[in-house]
């Protein structure tokens, strides 16, 4: 089955500066790549996804690329901001009329102001 | 709220008895997940549904566990005989047909605490 690693598990930034998460994943067959932000206590919330027909994917100050190839993905936040601590966690599933989700360990993003 | 909503939010229990959760998914989302969260780690899928068929069961759901979805709408997750190991944030997803069926979202979870 698919696994997902997810690296670093915890990161410290000020505010401000970029924060980059990555994973990699085991089953070349895996075609979607969602990221997920869950703050304490929260449900995940879908903050970005990428396929595997493109490369890259932005959405204002987060961006996801895919390396196909390499079989690895990353998050990129620019601009952090204290509201942008939380656990994020990757995930990985293949189209196969269903998409069970593989997650990652998740990274602990800590932003300080 | 339009969202996945789940109840109980929380739940205590001895162990030995029995617990039930229900999700109630996006109106119109025929796709549903459950998910186990355990401190410092990721969802891991425990069972999926398609309307009311359950398409797929993880090794992990041992046959304590018992999930249903009777008309394709909200979906019921039973514990039988529950066990310390079992404490767990307990997550449902749902997901639309079309092109963006693999995209889920997520409920806010059962936390289930076992002593």
């Amino acid at each position: 089955g698919e696994n997902v690693e997810q690296h670093p598990s915890t990161l410290s930034v000020q505010e401000g500066d970029s924060a980059v998460i990555k994973c990699t994943y085991s089953d070349s067959a895996s075609n979607y790549f969602p990221w997920y932000k869950q703050e304490l206590g929260k449900r995940p919330q879908l903050i970005i996804d990428i396929r595997s027909n493109v490369g890259e994917k932005k959405d204002q100050r987060i961006a996801v690329t895919l390396n196909k190839t390499a079989k690895h993905f990353s998050l990129h936040i620019t601009e952090t901001q204290p509201e942008d601590s939380a656990v994020y966690f990757c995930a990985a599933s293949r189209n196969s009329g269903y998409s069970t989700l593989t997650f990652g360990k998740g990274t602990m993003l800590l932003v300080s102001p | 709220d339009t969202g996945v909503s789940q109840d109980p939010r929380h739940k205590i229990t001895k162990r030995g008895q029995n617990v039930t959760f229900r999700c109630d998914p996006i109106s119109e989302h025929n796709r549903l997940y459950w998910y186990r969260q355990t401190l410092g780690q990721g969802p891991e899928f425990l069972t999926y549904f398609q309307n009311e068929a359950q398409l797929e069961k993880s090794r992990l759901l041992s046959d304590r566990f018992s999930a249903e979805r009777p008309k394709g709408s909200f979906s019921t997750l039973e514990i039988q005989r529950t066990e310390q190991g079992d404490s767990a944030m307990y997550l449902c997803a749902s997901s639309p047909t079309g092109p963006d069926s693999d995209t889920q979202y997520f409920g806010p979870g059962t936390r289930l605490t076992v002593l």
